[in-house]
C-alpha cells in the first residue's frame, strides 16, 4: 500500500495567519482527500484534491479558506487561511491507490490556533 | 441520527480480555473500513471488507450486509491496543465526492495492565 509523509505533525499558530500542510506519497495515487477532525468529533471531508485542476469542496468548506493544490499524482498541499481558534483541529490527508488497496491515511497535523 | 453508529463510545478492559466494538450503518455501502487512531492523531487502516470476515493477528472484523452491521474483535487485548477505533463506510450514492467516507464517532479503548 501507499506510504504517506504528512508535514508538519503539529503546529501552534497565531490568529490571522496561514499554515500550509503537505502530503507526499511514495507512489502515484488516483485520489487524494483532505479531512478535518475537530476535538471530540468524527472526521469530516474538506475536499478532494484533483490533479492539475481546482479541488472539489464539500458543503461548508470554501477555496478561499482552504486552498488546495495538487500539482502531480504524488503531492498535495492544504492551506488553512486567516486562522481562528475554531480552526484548531487535526487535519489528515488520505489517498486511494486503487480499489484493492483501499484508503491510506497520513499521520495527521495537529493544529492549535491561539 | 448518524448514518454510522458505533458502540460503545468508551471501553475499558483488563489486559487479556476479549473485546468487541460494534458498528451499524443505515446507507448502502460498497465497503466498510475499520481504522485505528492513536493519540497523536495519525490513522492506520486495519481492515476493508465488503462481506464475511477478515483476520489479522489478534484482530478480527466481521460484516453482515443484510443486517448492516459490523464488529471488530480484539483477542488477548494488550495495553498497546489502547486507541480510538473508527468505523467508516464507503457510500458512493450518499452524495459528496466519489470515494467519500462516512465516519462513525469512534470508540475509545483503554486496556489496563
Amino acid at each position: 500500500s501507499a506510504v504517506i509523509s504528512q508535514k508538519p505533525s503539529r503546529d501552534i499558530c497565531q490568529r490571522g495567519t496561514s499554515l500550509t500542510i503537505q502530503c507526499q506519497v511514495d507512489s502515484q495515487v488516483t485520489m487524494m482527500f483532505w479531512y478535518r477532525q475537530q476535538p471530540g468529533q468524527s472526521l469530516t471531508l474538506i475536499a478532494t484534491a484533483n490533479q492539475g485542476s481546482e479541488a472539489t469542496y464539500e458543503s461548508g468548506f470554501v477555496i478561499d479558506k482552504f486552498p488546495i493544490s495538487r500539482p502531480n499524482l504524488t503531492f498535495s498541499t492544504l492551506t488553512v487561511s486567516n486562522m481562528s481558534p475554531e480552526d484548531s483541529s487535526i487535519y489528515l490527508c488520505s489517498v486511494v491507490k486503487d480499489r484493492v488497496d483501499g484508503y491510506t491515511f497520513g499521520s495527521g497535523t495537529r493544529l492549535t490556533v491561539v | 441520527k448518524n448514518e454510522v453508529e458505533q458502540s460503545p463510545q468508551n471501553l475499558t478492559a483488563q489486559e487479556g480480555e476479549f473485546i468487541t466494538i460494534n458498528c451499524s450503518y443505515s446507507v448502502g455501502i460498497s465497503a466498510l473500513h475499520w481504522l485505528q487512531q492513536h493519540p497523536g492523531g495519525g490513522i492506520v487502516s486495519l481492515f476493508m471488507l465488503s462481506s464475511g470476515k477478515k483476520k489479522h493477528g489478534r484482530l478480527i472484523a466481521t460484516i453482515n450486509i443484510q443486517e448492516k452491521h459490523s464488529s471488530l474483535h480484539i483477542t488477548a487485548s494488550h495495553p498497546r491496543d489502547s486507541a480510538v477505533y473508527i468505523c467508516a463506510v464507503s457510500a458512493p450514492r450518499h452524495g459528496g465526492s466519489q470515494g467519500n467516507l462516512i465516519f462513525g464517532k469512534g470508540t475509545k479503548l483503554s486496556v489496563k495492565p
